[in-house]
């Protein structure tokens, strides 16, 4: 049980260039996410899905989009990358809409992916 | 670590005592609250949970406290470890909302 996880670990690109993240989970979890984490910020929402097939705008979803074709997977593009996306991006599941459905029912993160856009 | 910082507030504590860890919530309305761990390049852990119509609530070693007449929520680690060194921020949610999060406090745990 690899709980989520998240591809590339690492990316540096050039302002224009496009690229996809991969998040992958083995808990069967309806819901996902995809934050991004800046310096002295907290995590900010970018897009989410509520099931297969569905994604919806967060707090800062302008110049990414997410598809959700498969239950255990959700990816986050950048079309053309900016340097003001230059961020940690994580991706998180849980098992009820934003967790909290019992206790212990969370979101749980993957290990993020660190991209630079130059 | 990459992914924390410049500005976090920073708790400084001997291997061995107890670490307490504030935060201050933002809507009053919120009726669930988070205590997420996350160490130098990896993602946030989650540790404990509590929800509004209960004032503590107690882990392994660790314990949150919920204090809605003012806002504020704690984490309180018992026998702090090095191994407690890292990030950590509270989250807040209202009813079927997101989950709002806190900018974070880095514990340093001395040996």
């Amino acid at each position: 049980n690899a709980g989520v996880t998240q591809t590339p670990k690492f990316r540096v690109l050039k302002t224009g260039q496009s690229m996809t993240l991969l998040c992958a989970q083995d808990m069967n979890h309806e819901y996902m996410y995809w934050y991004r984490q800046d310096p002295g910020m907290g995590l900010r929402l970018i897009h989410y899905s509520v099931g297969e097939g569905t994604t919806a705008k967060g707090e800062v979803p302008d110049g990414y989009n997410v598809s959700r074709l498969k239950k255990q997977n959700f990816l986050l593009g950048l079309e053309s990358a900016a340097p003001s996306q230059t961020s940690v991006y994580f991706c998180a599941s849980s098992y009820s809409p934003w967790g909290g459905g019992a206790y212990g029912d969370t979101q749980y993160f993957g290990p993020g992916t660190r991209l630079t856009v130059l | 670590g990459e992914n924390v910082g410049l500005h976090l507030p920073t708790l400084s504590v001997q291997e061995g005592d107890n670490s307490i860890i504030n935060c201050a919530y933002s809507n009053s309305a919120s009726d669930y609250f988070i205590w997420y761990k996350q160490e130098s390049g990896k993602g946030p852990q989650f540790i404990i949970d509590i929800r509004s119509n209960m004032d503590k609530r107690q882990g392994q070693r660790v314990t949150v406290l919920l204090n809605k007449t003012v806002k504020h929520l704690s984490l309180q680690i018992a026998a702090t470890q090095p191994g407690d060194s890292a990030v950590y921020f509270c989250a807040e949610k209202y009813a079927g909302n997101m989950l709002t999060f806190g900018g974070g406090t880095r514990l340093m745990v001395k040996p």
